[in-house]
């Protein structure tokens, strides 16, 4: 059991090019989050998706895709990256147990687009 | 608007000396409240978290939190620090029904005197 993994774990980007991060749990979770994390700013959503099939907008969207892929898979998509983009970016998924839920986190992945 | 407040950016303590990190949290629905810990260059590692009932809660690695709805706060505490426990603090809300969504205070850095 895995948990919340995430790849890669570092890139480097130029600006404008494009990628994808990857994001997979192996618990069976309904819920999954991407956030990105800066200096001094805390966890901040990007997208989320509440089940397989759908996902919504958090609080800094602009720049990002998502793709839910399958119950296990949350991609994270940059199309044309760009400096302000550089962070360190953390996969979520929840455990639910008749509406207590809790957020486990993944390592992480450092981005520095140049 | 919903929001969560660590007042202290960085606090340094002696090894052996008591600790509590201070959390505010401004949420109109019931709180759920949590603490995370991230070590350099880790990810986020739940401590404890708090639903409903008693009010003092345990985690792990010998932290506690007390959630005081009167004064809106889940501070942390821990009676003795130990220098691993140097590490980034958060602090973070959510509520039933709220999709799992995750409010993150801006984090309180520990440093660890020896």
């Amino acid at each position: 059991n895995a948990g919340v993994t995430q790849t890669p774990k570092f890139q480097v980007l130029k600006t404008g090019q494009s990628m994808t991060l990857q994001c997979a749990q192996d618990m069976n979770h309904n819920s999954m989050y991407w956030y990105r994390q800066d200096p001094g700013m805390g966890l901040r959503l990007i997208y989320y998706s509440a089940s397989e099939g759908t996902t919504d907008k958090g609080e800094v969207p602009n720049g990002y895709n998502v793709s839910r892929l399958n119950k296990r898979e949350f991609s994270l998509r940059l199309e044309s990256a760009a400096p302000s983009q550089t962070s360190v970016y953390f996969c979520a998924s929840i455990k639910d147990r008749a509406g207590l839920w809790t957020q486990y986190f993944g390592p992480g992945t450092r981005l520095l687009v140049l | 608007a919903q929001s969560v407040t660590q007042p202290d950016i960085h606090i340094t303590v002696s090894e052996g000396a008591s600790l509590e990190l201070r959390c505010n949290y401004s949420y109109g629905a019931t709180p759920y409240l949590f603490w995370y810990v991230q070590s350099p260059g880790q990810g986020l590692q739940l401590l404890l978290k708090y639903f409903s009932g008693d009010t003092l809660v345990q985690g792990i690695k010998g932290f506690e939190a007390e959630f005081k709805r009167s004064q809106s706060s889940f501070n942390l505490r821990k009676p003795s620090v130990h220098w691993s426990d140097a590490a980034e603090y958060f602090c973070a809300v959510g509520a039933e029904g709220s999709q799992g969504n995750l409010i993150f205070g801006k984090g309180t850095k520990l440093s660890v005197k020896p």
